[in-house]
Order: structure tokens, then sequence, then C-alpha cells
């Protein structure tokens, strides 16, 4: 089925570790992004991209790099994990122009990752 | 500064009945609001979107209302389900695609 797909689902971490979260969509959106969600909070805006080979950063990028290389995959990598990394981090995308473009985000099912 | 707020955190209606959604915005720069609904241990689905230029957007059981001078959104539920038991989030866009959150509202139908 068409979607975004995130892998994985849940993982561990030691403080100073650094991880790759992978996201792939199979729908040729432009837009891609990472949030993370934190406990009764809303969702927080990590980086985003509006195509491949641009990226850009959002509300809260500190110790998280991104890369577009194409235009299916937008992996996020943790440099050195810290125990406030400890979250659910979801990627979406979206379309951005034509009739495919009403904004809406098409959400992965999230990464469950916890840093000790 | 949150742009985009949901003053309730929660909200308790009646299967049948009409539930009413609301999110407060600061920044008249906004393009679209969304409304995304959320179950636990899921990501956020997409439900509805109104355009800034409009002040009302229907899709079936779901109606967001749009008031400009108030800076504020509505998402309407009519007729209320138990399967609409869920975390519903608004959310904004400014600039092409990057949108800005609200903190959510669980929604609890009562059959």
């Amino acid at each position: 089925n068409a979607g975004v797909t995130q892998t994985p689902k849940f993982q561990v971490l030691k403080t100073g570790q650094s991880m790759t979260l992978q996201c792939a969509q199979d729908m040729n959106h432009e837009y891609m992004s990472w949030y993370r969600q934190d406990p009764g909070m809303g969702l927080r805006l990590i980086h985003y991209s509006v195509g491949a080979g641009i990226t850009d950063q959002g509300e809260v990028p500190n110790g998280y790099n991104v890369s577009r290389s194409t235009t299916e995959d937008f992996p996020l990598r943790l440099l050195s994990a810290a125990p406030s990394q400890t979250s659910v981090y979801f990627c979406a995308s979206s379309a951005l122009f034509g009739s495919r473009a009403n904004y809406g985000y098409t959400f992965g099912s999230g990464t469950r990752l916890t840093v000790v | 500064d949150q742009q985009v707020k949901q003053n309730s955190p929660s909200l308790s209606v009646q299967e049948g009945r009409i539930s009413i959604l609301n999110c407060d915005y600061t920044n008249s720069m906004f393009d679209y609001f969304l409304w995304y609904k959320k179950y636990p241990a899921e990501g956020p689905t997409f439900l509805i979107s109104i355009s800034s230029i409009k002040d009302k957007n229907e899709d079936g059981r779901f109606t967001v209302f749009l008031n400009k001078s108030a800076k504020h959104l509505s998402l309407h539920i009519v007729p209320s389900q138990p399967g609409d038991s869920a975390v519903y989030f608004c959310a904004a866009i400014k600039n092409a695609g990057k949108s800005t959150f609200g903190d959510g509202t669980t929604l609890t139908v009562k059959p």
C-alpha cells in the first residue's frame, strides 16, 4: 500500500550513540518533514524538505541532521543521542502542487526512541 | 510563542451529538488550516483542510469553520460516533508545506 514507511518502530540508545531513523514514501510527494511528539504536547518540527537536495531547519533542529538525496527518502540522523531526545518521531509527506495539493500530510506510524 | 493553540485538552460528548473542537492562532499570514486525528500508537491522519480565503469546508460528518477576524477555527463532527474518540490536532501552514501544530484535544465519545 502507498504511504510513508518509518523504521525502526522502537529503539533504545545509550547516551552518546548515533543512529539514523529511516523514512520513505512512494507517493512522489515533494514535501517531507520530521516531527517529534513529547507527552502532552503537539508535534514540533525538526527538519523539512521541499524537494530532493533541499532541506531546512524547523523549530527544534539541534542534535539532528537530515539529507534528501532522492524524492522518496528522508533519513533523520541523531548525532550524539541525549536523554532529552527521548520522544516519538514522526515522518510526514505531502504534495505541494497540482490537484493533489490539499496540504494534508501523510504520516508514518512513528518511531518510539528512548535514550538512557 | 505558540502560534497555534488548542485551549481545551479534553472534550467528552454523547454518541449522536455534535462535537466542537476549537483552535486559535496568532499569525494572520497562515495560508491553510488543517485538522488531524490521532489514535494511540499510530501516526496522525489528515481529516480536512481549509484555505485562508474560505470560511467553511465540509466533508461528510466533518465541517471546519474559519473566522479570520477572530483568528479562530473550529471542527464540527456531526453526529459523533464512538470511533471518533481520538486526539485531534489543528495545524496551520504559512510557508509551502511547513505546518505548525497545536497541542491537541482528546475527544471521548460515549456510547
